[in-house]
């Protein structure tokens, strides 16, 4: 049963904070994303990575970084958390290639910041 | 950019079918995708269509016609546990997936 893990479901930080969130999955696959998901927004992608050290920015990278120092393990970090970064950020991981389709998705971190 | 249009809400009775649409304009297309999310959890994968035609698994089915940039997933035997939110997807290059707003499915009694 594949499995991917958020660190924390629920987490309030304060306005300026620097905030680490953490995504490990167990499933050996080399593409990791994460996602942060508003009511009427859908599923917007802040970055990709396909490789251990490699990451992409994806639609909306502004004011986040990503950190990926082993396969498993795929960090978001907001450098200086703002309000407008209130949201449920998601984690995903997929297998390489171009035939690989299926994205895997974490339990969300419901992030507020005040 | 990508543009994925889905309807907003739908609500539909216990043992109906339902048909949510899904359009799409995007710079490259490599298949498409729904995903079914209840509230308060992870999106969980259902379909995927790459070639034209209709994909069925179970009570649900998915369409895809890559000429009109449409896509639709039929529910079929509708039961309250498919109260959820259906995503539409489109993977527009090897990797990324641009998702639609969603549709709230809503079953009732």
């Amino acid at each position: 049963d594949v499995k991917v893990t958020q660190s924390s479901r629920y987490l309030v930080k304060r306005t300026g904070e620097k905030v680490f969130l953490e995504c490990v999955q167990d499933m050996d696959h080399e593409n990791m994303f994460w996602y942060r998901q508003d009511p009427g927004l859908g599923l917007r992608l802040i970055y990709f990575s396909y490789d251990v050290k490699m990451k992409e920015k994806g639609d909306i990278p502004e004011g986040y970084s990503v950190s990926r120092e082993k396969k498993e393990r795929f960090s978001l970090i907001l450098e200086s958390a703002s309000t407008n970064q209130t949201s449920m950020y998601l984690c995903a991981g997929g297998a390489g290639g171009k035939s690989s389709y299926e994205q895997y998705f974490g339990p969300g971190t419901r992030l507020t910041v005040t | 950019g990508q543009n994925i249009d889905q309807p907003t809400e739908m609500t539909a009775t216990e043992g109906a079918i339902v048909q949510i649409n899904c359009t799409y304009q995007t710079s490259g297309f490599n298949g498409l995708f729904w995903y079914q999310q209840h509230a308060g959890e992870a999106p969980t994968f259902l379909s995927y269509n790459v070639l034209d035609g209709l994909e069925e698994k179970g009570r649900f089915s998915s369409f895809l016609s890559r000429s009109k940039g449409y896509s639709y997933l039929l529910l079929k035997e509708l039961q309250m546990k498919d109260s959820a939110s259906y995503l539409c997807a489109v993977k527009s290059n090897d990797y990324k997936l641009s998702f639609g707003a969603g549709t709230t499915v809503t079953v009732r009694a």
